[in-house]
């Protein structure tokens, strides 16, 4: 099983739409959830921490659920500048341990 | 913005060459890295360093790679004698805690 799981897309969704991205982890002992974007060619830049009891940040809600192991990102109200890659990010967090663990992610394609 | 910066942004090697790579984490933070992506293909951890030394390291980060913190600024990544597999985008980053901000990367292409 790989160590971040994503479905790679890609989705091809209309502007305004709500779009919803899943990913599962295989380490349960990971410690700390991240959503990255990242557009073509481009470094990976930090779009929301995920925290347990979820968060929200504008048009972007990220919930996690340690007992099925999984990780989701809910777009709403989508923009064409929403076209991107979501990369589901891991980190096991323990002692000593910080490195982060990428899923392949998954592309979105916002359409006018 | 505090950002982290990367140069040179495209070095183009022969293979069996040494490089170099450059990196300014953002001034306050504590934890540095160096990940890779090859083209089309996930990003993939190499190397962190904490507190001047290694604090953990990949399968891919063999002796082949160093990394170094020559000043209070700088993190370097060396690559001794390239390998065609070498090419890929090479991203540093820092973290303060868990967070970790990713600089423009540097892309490497070994001919």
């Amino acid at each position: 099983r790989k160590e971040v799981e994503q479905d790679p897309g890609p989705f091809n969704v209309p502007e305004g739409a709500t779009v919803a991205f899943n990913c599962t982890y295989s380490n349960s002992a990971s410690q700390s959830f991240f959503w990255y974007r990242q557009d073509c060619r481009k470094e990976p830049k930090l779009l929301m921490s995920v925290y347990s009891s979820g968060n929200e940040d504008g048009r972007f809600t990220a919930q996690l659920n340690r007992a099925s192991q999984y990780i989701s990102l809910l777009i709403r109200d989508s923009k064409l500048s929403d076209s991107a890659t979501y990369l589901c990010v891991v980190n096991p967090g323990s002692t000593g341990r910080r490195a982060l663990t990428f899923g392949s992610g998954t592309r979105l394609q916002v359409q006018p | 913005e505090p950002e982290v910066t990367q140069t040179p942004s495209h070095q183009v090697t022969q293979m069996g060459q040494e490089v170099i790579l450059r990196c300014v984490p953002i001034s306050n933070h504590l934890y540095f890295y160096w990940y890779r992506q090859i083209l089309g293909q996930k990003v993939e951890f190499l190397v962190s360093f904490y507190n001047n030394e290694i604090s953990e390291k990949s399968e891919i980060f063999d002796d082949q790679f160093s990394v170094e913190r020559p000043d209070g600024s700088n993190f370097t990544l060396k690559i001794r004698s390239t390998k065609l597999e070498d090419s890929a985008m090479y991203f540093c980053a820092s973290s303060e805690q868990s967070e970790a901000f990713f600089g423009q990367g540097t892309r490497l292409t070994v001919v």
